[in-house]
């Protein structure tokens, strides 16, 4: 069965900081995994996705890597903002389905 | 890009009745949808998988009498909570896979607030 976990759980930093959230899953037998970013209330934005072919990808202030064999993945923000705040979601697609990490809930402070 | 609408976005209903959740897929077809339950600031939990045409499947531990699904055609699936309880109140959101696509490429609703009073 595959776990998804993330450290840290909630994170509160300065405008500006350069910051990184961490995911680990179990099973490294995974297609893809993803990172999400989800607003209070809200629905889920997709932010990143890496296939499993792949070792990091970009966008913008953000970047992530994957390391399939250690079951680890990173999402590095750079300079963050106060719009930045907001729940972290990683997921990974294992079998036909997603499994989802609990989450990181960041607070960037003006 | 690939749209997934949910409706209502909130719902208030009382305990014992039945609520209605749609899922619709706005620009392209779904043969796969799947509904998740967020409790608060809890992660996602895959609740079931809806198939066009089919039974859904259901994970261990949903009842599937409880939560009725419907996938009738490849653009909409509905989610519907019977005899619900408080306990049932938490946040629902589907998301839909693109016909002839692969797993990772699931598109996702905004999500559905049920509070049972």
């Amino acid at each position: 069965k595959q776990e998804v976990t993330q450290i840290p759980a909630a994170l509160s930093v300065p405008e500006g900081e350069n910051l990184v959230l961490n995911c680990s899953f179990t099973d490294s037998a995974i297609y893809n995994l993803q990172w999400f970013r989800q607003d209070p209330g809200k629905g889920l934005t997709s932010l990143l996705l890496i296939q499993s072919s792949q070792r990091e990808q970009t966008s913008g202030r953000l970047n992530a890597s994957l390391d399939k064999s250690s079951g680890r993945s990173t999402l590095y923000i750079a300079a963050s903002q106060p719009g930045d705040s907001a729940t972290y979601l990683c997921a990974v697609v294992y079998g036909q389905n997603f499994v989802f990490g609990p989450g990181t809930r960041l607070s960037v402070l003006p | 890009g690939a749209v997934v609408s949910q409706h209502p976005s909130r719902v208030i209903c009382k305990s014992g009745t039945s609520v209605k959740i749609e899922c619709r897929s706005l620009d392209f077809q779904a043969t796969t949808m799947f509904w998740y339950r967020q409790f608060p600031k809890q992660s996602l939990m895959l609740m079931a998988t809806s198939n066009e045409g089919s039974k859904a499947t259901y994970e261990q531990g949903v009842e599937k009498d409880k939560f009725l699904i419907n996938h009738a055609s490849l653009t909409l699936s509905t989610l519907t909570v019977t005899s619900a309880h408080p306990e049932d109140s938490s946040f629902y959101i589907c998301s839909a896979r693109d016909v002839g696509h692969t797993a990772y490429e699931q598109y996702f609703g905004p999500g559905t607030r049920l509070t049972v009073t």
